[in-house]
Order: C-alpha cells, then structure tokens, then sequence
C-alpha cells in the first residue's frame, strides 16, 4: 500500500471546525482512501472512506484533491469528544485481503 | 450489537508464561485481524484470517501463533511471554467485498510481561 503523510499533532477549539491534512503523493489509480480515529483507551473506529469524489456522512466529510495526491478530513464542528488520534490509510482497492496498514496518525486534541 | 468481542481487558504475565487472548465477533465476518499497539505508535499486523481455516503472518508475527476454526473465534497464543510483548492488543474484522471494507475493532486487551 503507498504511504501516507500527516502532520503528528493538530488542536482545534470547540465548536469550530477541522480540516486534517494526509499527503499521497504515490497513491494510484485504484487506491481507496480511508480514515480511522482511535479515541483514548479504545480502539480504532471507521470514520469514511472514499476514491475520486468528495465523501459526506454523518460523522466527517472527506476532501479529496483533483489529482487524488492529497485529501482533507473535514470534522465541521469540533466537540470535546472529537478529541482522538485520526489516522489517513490507502488500500488497493484490487486487494482482496490486505488489512490495512496504520501509520502514527494525526493526535488532535480540543479545547473547551 | 456485540461486534468484536475481546477478554480479557487487562492481564499481566510473568516472563515465560504462556496465555491466550480472546476474540470473537459475531457478524459472520470473513476476515480477522490482530494488531498490537506499543505505546504512541501506530497498529502493527500480527496475524490475520481470511476463513476458518486459513491463516497468515502480518509484519510482526514472531513470539505468536493464531488459530481460526470457527469464523466467529480468533484466538491469538503467546506461548513464552516476553517483556518485548508488552502492549495493547487489539482484534478486528470485516466483511468479504471491496465495496464497503470496513474494520471493526474490538475494545483490545492490555497485557504487561513482567
């Protein structure tokens, strides 16, 4: 799987939004990009996915650039509990088995 | 809704002990995973399944073996614990098919080797 970029740390305050950056400059053509979150002593969760177009749902929604090098988690409303660290991860989407491969994430935290 | 089920939460182990960590999911998925997690990194493979049955090395499989028999259990074996096999451990699963490929994780076990 191509490797992911993200910064190690971001803080956002409450209520406003946040756009977390993951750079793919060597994604290919059949690369899906997904994003998990791992809260505090749990484990990670789903939070969207996508492979072209833009992706919305009920948690996030997900940026993706025209040249698909890079893509940008949006969180349009930041609360206390959105506190997690978000990890940006490409999967083949001609691999049937692959699991996916987790990087060290971006650590945003939020403040009251 | 159980999902991926995971015992026990916690447990801490003499150097040279043996153990197995549980798991179980209960959405008849095809595939499962276990990752570990050392402390401020990120997930590392394990094992992983594809069906019962069928096994296979992740990047870090040394010091593990795994078994899968039925598809709802996924047991993971630490024959000599080592103080290296300090870390949290965690389970996961998905279904068959592209389309969605979606992981769910279990809550994960934290195991000291002292």
């Amino acid at each position: 799987d191509a490797k992911t970029t993200q910064p190690n740390s971001m803080e956002s305050n409450e209520e406003e939004p946040v756009h977390l950056p993951c750079n793919h400059s060597t994604i290919s053509g059949t690369d899906y990009i997904h994003w998990y979150r791992q809260l505090p002593s749990q484990g990670p969760e789903y939070v969207i996915h996508g492979l072209t177009s833009n992706v919305n749902n009920r948690m996030a929604s997900l940026a993706i650039a025209e040249d698909r090098k890079s893509s940008t988690l949006i969180l349009h409303r930041a609360t206390l509990r959105d506190a997690a660290v978000y990890y940006c991860i490409l999967r083949d989407g001609n691999s049937g088995n692959t699991p996916l491969v987790f990087g060290k994430g971006t650590r945003l935290s939020v403040i009251a | 809704n159980a999902g991926v089920t995971q015992t026990p939460k916690f447990r801490i182990l003499k150097i040279g002990q043996s153990m197995t960590l549980q798991c179980a999911q209960d959405m008849n998925h095809n595939y499962m995973y276990w990752y570990r997690q050392d402390p401020g990194m990120g997930l590392k493979l394990i094992y992983y399944s594809v069906g019962a049955g069928i096994t296979d090395k992740g990047e870090v499989p040394n010091g593990y073996n795994v078994s899968r028999s039925t598809t709802e259990d996924f047991p993971l074996r630490l024959e000599l614990a080592a103080p290296s096999q300090t870390s949290v451990y965690f389970c996961a699963s998905r279904q068959t098919g592209l389309a969605k490929n979606i992981q769910y994780f279990g809550a994960g076990t934290r195991l000291s080797v002292l």
